[in-house]
């Protein structure tokens, strides 16, 4: 899988949206930009994944950018139980559907 | 969506022996993997678990010390042989029901391994 890089942590206020980045500059054409995260005491959780165009679901929006260098997780009402270890991640045809994890954005979400 | 029971959710144990986790899918899954979470870390894939054969071990881990099983579509087990201390870590499963690449995967809750 490509790398991606995150910022280490995010801070955010309850109730108000929040913006996690990603860069992918490396990204191929075919590869899938995918989000995770992991609450506390639990394994990864499924958030959005996306290839070219925007994508919303319950959870979250994923903004990707024109070039698809780079993508924005947008929580748009953080709630105290969105505080997680959040992980962009790229999948491509050769990664055996296997997740490459990075070092994630930790968010912090204060009352 | 895929329900992964994982077994045991935690144990503390002595150096020099062996603990074998399970991770039980409510249903048939094409791919199943194994990831070592180490304290405060992110996760490391282990191996990918092959139904009726070996499975295929990423750089750094090796079967002596890692035997896996996975004898049908639903069902696995990790073995974490001989510990020592730095084998402290959470191990979690993890499925995928299609080689898809856009598919979600699914995790279980992880067995935290404390050895002493």
């Amino acid at each position: 899988d490509a790398k991606t890089t995150q910022p280490n942590s995010m801070e955010s206020n309850e109730e108000e949206p929040v913006h996690l980045p990603c860069n992918h500059s490396t990204i191929s054409g075919t590869d899938y930009i995918h989000w995770y995260r992991q609450l506390p005491s639990q394994g990864p959780e499924y958030v959005i994944h996306g290839l070219t165009s925007n994508v919303n679901n319950r959870m979250a929006s994923l903004a990707i950018a024109e070039d698809r260098k780079s993508s924005t997780l947008i929580l748009h009402r953080a709630t105290l139980r969105d505080a997680a270890v959040y992980y962009c991640i790229l999948r491509d045809n050769n990664a055996g559907n296997m997740l490459t994890f990075g070092g994630g954005t930790r968010l912090m979400v204060k009352p | 969506s895929a329900v992964i029971s994982q077994k045991p959710s935690r144990d503390i144990c002595q150096r020099g022996t062996s603990l074998t986790i399970q991770c039980q899918v409510d249903s048939q899954v094409t791919m199943m993997f194994w990831y070592r979470q180490q304290p405060g870390q992110s996760l490391t894939l282990i191996a990918t678990a092959n139904q009726g054969s070996e499975a295929t071990y990423e750089s750094g881990f090796v079967i002596d010390k890692f035997p896996i099983s996975r004898p049908n579509l639903t069902f696995s087990t990790l073995t974490v042989s001989n510990m020592s201390p730095e084998d402290s870590s959470i191990y979690l499963c993890s499925v995928a029901q299609t080689l898809d690449r856009a598919a979600e995967a699914f995790f279980g809750q992880g067995t935290r391994l404390t050895v002493v």
